[in-house]
């Protein structure tokens, strides 16, 4: 079946250090969606990709979508302790569009 | 309601037995969606509602597994004969349509189930 990987799985790095999280899939993807998972909660949305090669900013988060749209990125710039947490990203394929998908996740700690 | 409610928050069974799982989306939200997470794993899909019918029931791990939504509304995940392996926090999702026109999806809290 469809699947969704994401590297690394975990990352643990100094505050104030850059973190990239990496989706990738074996077939094109329809669009894709990011989303953070805080320590005993739950999912929340960050945001979603739709065009080949679209990139998007948020505040220190930037979101990529690639050509092929078969990958995407999430970059985190100088990175808080409140960036905690496990980032999935989401997508479904064209021929399956109603069957959102999520990435295996990456856990980022952030040490003060 | 404000939010996506799921009851109960946590259930612990014994195995074989059968547990229902409530997931009342947000008002005027068309689409729903169950999710299955274990212990620091990923999210697996289990079934996706669009109003009352359910064009993919495919994630379902076994045919222990039924969901059914009525009204458009309140779904209702059913793991009939529990095993310990069921054991996962049950995550259910809404959003106001099909999540490619829409984007957000909003998740409840989840329910924790324990199979002992």
């Amino acid at each position: 079946g469809q699947q969704v990987m994401q590297i690394p799985q975990y990352q643990h790095v100094q505050e104030g250090e850059d973190f990239t999280t990496y989706c990738n899939s074996s077939t094109t993807l329809s669009n894709i969606q990011w989303y953070k998972q805080r320590p005993g909660g739950h999912p929340v949305f960050l945001i979603q990709l739709v065009k080949s090669g679209e990139v998007k900013k948020q505040k220190r988060l930037t979101f990529q979508f690639g050509e092929a749209k078969k990958n995407s990125s999430l970059h985190i710039t100088a990175t808080q302790t409140t960036d905690v947490g496990t980032y999935f990203c989401a997508a479904a394929t064209y021929y399956n569009t109603d069957k959102l998908i999520f990435g295996t996740g990456t856990r980022l700690q952030v040490f003060p | 309601g404000a939010g996506v409610s799921q009851s109960p928050s946590n259930k612990v069974t014994e195995k074989g037995k059968d547990v229902e799982l409530r997931c009342d989306p947000i008002s005027g939200h068309t689409a729903l969606y169950w999710y299955r997470q274990s212990l620091g794993q990923g999210l697996e899909f289990l079934i996706y509602f669009q109003g009352n019918s359910a064009p993919d029931k495919s994630g379902l791990p076994s045919d222990r597994f039924s969901a059914e939504r009525t009204g458009g509304s309140v779904s209702t995940l059913t793991i009939q004969r529990t095993q310990q392996e069921d054991s996962a926090v049950y995550l259910c999702a809404s959003s106001l349509d099909v999540w490619m026109n829409t984007g957000e999806l909003f998740f409840g809290e989840g329910s924790r189930l324990t199979v002992l």
